[in-house]
């Protein structure tokens, strides 16, 4: 069983829309979520991060958090063409030396 | 930002020889990684590797994978001898901490073992 999952595999959403990604994590020990953005071809690039339970905004990008539930959720509003690409969430904890623990990833497309 | 490098950035190697995979770090990070992602399937940790030594490793970190960074120079993963199912997306990262802090990715390396 997957340790972080996310949902759903795939989103399409048109140019302007909102884009609604999900992530849970299974192990209590996680304190840290990660969402990361990966082109294809290119490497993952951090997008934003959470600890706290609430929310954070960045321009376009708002994550939330729920510690009770460990999940995590990333909302991409007023999507872009260039916003396509497989978003990753990822989890870390006190106890992880070994860095992030990855989902299997949400591709997104917006299409104009 | 800050970048890791990567070199090559696809290899071909017959099962059973030998490969280094190199990787360049941010230059004032101190923990380097290494993770596996085979098409379609998720990114996995492999190693991670401290001031000249494993810290920590998964069960996918098998016995003919070794990890070094001899002073000033890259950061290598070395599969001896290489089989078929070591044909991966490598994926090496960096960060200044060990945990709950950014890490840097590369671009990565395709490696096919035919």
């Amino acid at each position: 069983q997957q340790k972080v999952q996310q949902s759903p595999e795939s989103l399409i959403v048109p140019e302007g829309g909102m884009a609604s990604l999900n992530c849970t994590s299974s192990d209590r020990n996680v304190d840290y979520f990660w969402w990361y953005r990966q082109h294809s071809g290119k490497s993952p690039k951090m997008l934003m991060s959470i600890f706290s339970n609430g929310e954070k905004e960045e321009g376009r990008f708002t994550v939330h958090l729920n510690k009770a539930s460990l999940h995590t959720s990333l909302h991409i509003r007023d999507s872009q063409p260039s916003d396509s690409a497989l978003y990753l969430c990822a989890a870390s904890g006190n106890n992880y030396a070994q860095g992030l623990t990855f989902g299997l990833g949400t591709r997104v497309s917006v299409f104009p | 930002g800050p970048k890791v490098l990567q070199i090559p950035s696809h290899q071909i190697i017959d099962m059973g020889q030998m490969v280094t995979l190199n990787c360049d770090p941010v230059s004032n990070h101190l923990y380097f990684y290494w993770y596996k992602q085979i098409l379609g399937q998720q990114m996995e940790f492999l190693v991670n590797f401290y001031n000249g030594k494993v810290m920590e490793k998964s069960k996918l970190f098998k016995d003919q994978f070794s990890v070094e960074r001899p002073d000033g120079s890259y950061f290598t993963l070395k599969i001896q001898p290489t089989a078929l199912e070591d044909s991966a997306v490598y994926f090496c990262a960096s960060s200044f901490r060990d945990r709950n802090t950014e890490v840097f990715f590369g671009k990565g390396t395709r490696l096919t073992v035919v």
